[in-house]
């Protein structure tokens, strides 16, 4: 089947800096992504989300680009915060089904 | 508006028993999907419910059934529960489920078989 994995599963970055999470699906049919938060203990948080129309869609410190070309996705938080801490992942909806397909997730690590 | 609620929150069972975990749909949400998620496979994707019925299906056995309610709100059963059912189950909700729709999650629940 087709899937959506991440680089990196885990990134430790300084209190402050940008974060950039990165994420390669491999479904060509794909035109919905979304990026979820995952703190411990919770369910996934909706971030932001883009659609395949688009390559690049800006939230409140957040940035998600979309390269259709390599099939790759990113995720940019701009001046990380000890509270960016978590799991994220990103998600293809498979719109036929009605399915999200989760990446394995990246933990992002804050230090302070 | 409330998010998702998902009751109970932590449930202990023991093989063999069976087990029913509800959820309580965004209002205005009449889709309501449910996930797997165990660190081993990650998220995966159970079924998925809209107008009390069953639209899609992922690979499970036909231990893990579910039912949706004229109200939205929706349950999900696993019976015989083995040992590699211990998961966090996620319920979300969506509007009607189209295209392009975001799902919402609940906190899940965690199920420990022993």
């Amino acid at each position: 089947g087709e899937s959506v994995g991440l680089h990196l599963p885990t990134l430790s970055v300084q209190e402050g800096d940008n974060s950039i999470i990165n994420c390669a699906y491999s479904n060509s049919a794909s035109d919905y992504f979304i990026w979820y938060k995952q703190e411990s203990g919770k369910g996934p948080q909706f971030i932001i989300d883009i659609r395949s129309n688009m390559d690049k869609r800006q939230g409140q410190r957040v940035t998600v680009l979309l390269n259709k070309t390599v099939k790759h996705l990113s995720l940019q938080i701009a001046a990380t915060q000890p509270g960016d801490s978590a799991v994220y992942f990103c998600a293809d909806l498979d719109t036929g089904r009605r399915a999200l397909t989760f990446g394995s997730g990246t933990r992002l690590q804050v230090q302070p | 508006k409330a998010g998702v609620t998902q009751t109970p929150r932590y449930l202990i069972k023991t093989r063999g028993q069976q087990v029913t975990l509800s959820c309580s749909p965004i209002s205005g949400h009449r889709s309501v999907s449910w996930y797997q998620q165990t660190p081993g496979q990650g998220l995966q994707f159970l079924f998925e419910y809209f107008s009390e019925t069953q639209r899609n299906k992922g690979n499970f056995p036909g231990r893990f059934s579910g039912r949706q309610f004229s109200n939205s709100r929706s349950e999900m059963n696993v019976s015989t529960l083995e040992l590699g059912d211990s998961a966090l189950y996620l319920c979300a909700s969506s509007l009607v489920g189209g295209a392009q729709e975001t799902q919402y999650f609940g906190p899940g629940t965690r199920l420990l078989v022993l």
